[in-house]
């Protein structure tokens, strides 16, 4: 089965520096896609960035950016320039073209940014 | 476009009664899923359909709960009878295209069941 693993329950950053979140994955495809969701206290989901497993080049979204490895099957996100407002809980998942699509999310990281 | 829109946002009720969540995905959009989020199981999809007909309901977790889709533009969750382990957030989310599409997520639906 495919399963999604985010290995920091919890992580903080000083405003203004970088955070990297953990996400690792496991399938047997070779086709997928792969995303960040945040959800901020008002609880809305939020997609951050996306990411083709067809793709070598890792995706960018202005401040936030990925490390796509996959042949070790991780992909962390990069928040450069912290700003409180990415203080929320952030989910990696994973979507199995195969598989009826669905979503499978990952356990989730709250990231605090402090001032 | 206003994106995908659930009510209630917040439902209180009593162990027993009927509960009816509602959702108007992006217009466009072809694919709407049900998800639900609580602290045990995190996010789970409970259903999805594609132009209206449901093609995955393996996540629903018993007969008490049930989902349609009466056209493109409106989405229905029922619980009956309710029971407190249902309380949770529910989400809808919908897509454009193929299920590996970009799903856009509601602002949930925060149920709590006494």
């Amino acid at each position: 089965a495919q399963t999604v693993t985010q290995s920091q329950p919890e992580m903080s950053v000083q405003e203004a520096e970088t955070v990297t979140l953990s996400c690792t994955y496991d399938t047997s495809e070779n086709n997928y896609y792969l995303f960040w969701y945040k959800q901020p206290p008002s609880r809305q989901m939020i997609l951050v960035i996306r990411q083709e497993a067809y793709k070598q080049q890792n995706a960018t979204e202005n401040r936030f950016s990925v490390n796509f490895q996959k042949a070790a099957k991780s992909f962390s996100l990069k928040i450069s320039d912290s700003q409180l407002g990415d203080t929320a809980m952030y989910f990696c998942a994973f979507n199995d073209p195969s598989n009826t699509g669905k979503l499978i999310f990952g356990q989730g990281t709250t990231l605090q940014v402090k001032p | 476009d206003a994106g995908v829109i659930q009510s209630p946002r917040h439902e209180v009720t009593e162990m027993g009664q009927e509960v009816t969540l509602r959702c108007k995905p992006i217009s466009g959009h072809d694919y709407l899923f049900w998800y639900r989020q609580t602290m045990m199981r995190g996010l789970e999809l409970l259903i999805y359909f594609n132009n209206n007909v449901p093609i995955d309901d393996s996540g629903m977790p018993e007969d008490r709960f049930s989902a349609k889709m009466p056209n493109a533009s409106f989405s229905t969750l029922k619980i009956q009878p309710s029971e407190p382990r249902d309380s949770a957030v529910y989400f809808c989310a919908s897509s454009w295209g193929t299920t590996t599409d970009t799903q856009y997520f509601g602002p949930g639906t925060r149920l709590t069941v006494l």
